[in-house]
């Protein structure tokens, strides 16, 4: 069945620094990518996304490029600010055979520090 | 896109006891989706609720124990049945449009 391995957390960074969450998957067929952020006390968002291979979905200074040839969609942020603290999940959806479900990662813990 | 109100958004229930949960789409959707959230981990399925038919409920979740309603294109209730501490979770209602999924803010539930 489809998975989704995410980068284990919690992660802390200071203000400024590079981000990279890392996320594979494993699917069949082409499934789209996705990646939610869940701000405290809230539900999930959407962040960004990538229907094909190739794509990069980028939102809020953040980055993704869904990568067919190692199965890979890992987040990225040049600068992250304290108000980036979250947590993140990447997700995939199945091919439209019927099949719309979304599988999550486990999620990733950020804290950023001033 | 679509905005998601759900209700209630935290409730402390006792042991034996049923919650309901609504959840309100601002839009038409077909699909729409219930799922836990346990204390520190990812989001599980629980069911599918498409309208005009029984919900689709995922391994490991049974009907008697998660019923859920679906009247109509913009609304479904789940329902948490002979609730034990074990239930105590986050339940997030989800509807797709396109290939985007929204999510509600959640019902936190205690269960004492």
């Amino acid at each position: 069945g489809n998975s989704v391995t995410q980068m284990e957390g919690p992660v802390t960074l200071s203000e400024e620094a590079f981000l990279t969450i890392n996320c594979t998957y494993t699917a069949t067929g082409y499934p789209s990518l996705f990646w939610y952020v869940q701000y405290p006390g809230e539900g999930l968002q959407l962040l960004l996304k990538a229907t094909k291979a190739d794509d990069k979905g980028s939102n809020k200074g953040f980055e993704a490029t869904y990568r067919k040839e190692t199965t890979s969609f890992h987040l990225e942020k040049g600068s992250v600010q304290v108000s980036d603290s979250a947590v993140y999940f990447c997700a995939l959806s199945a091919p439209d055979f019927g099949n719309e479900k979304l599988t999550f990662g486990t999620g990733t813990r950020l804290t950023i520090i001033p | 896109s679509a905005v998601i109100s759900q209700k209630p958004s935290r409730d402390i229930c006792q042991r034996g006891t049923s919650l309901t949960i609504q959840c309100q789409v601002d839009s038409q959707v077909t699909m729409m989706f219930w799922y836990r959230q346990q204390p520190g981990q990812s989001l599980t399925l629980i069911a599918t609720a498409n309208q005009g038919s029984e919900a689709t409920y995922e391994s490991g979740f049974v009907i008697d124990k998660f019923p859920i309603s679906r009247p109509n294109l913009t609304f479904s209730t789940l329902t948490v049945s002979n609730m034990s501490p074990e239930d105590s979770s986050i339940y997030l209602c989800s509807a797709k449009t396109g290939t985007e999924a929204f999510f509600g803010q959640g019902t936190r539930l205690t269960v004492v």
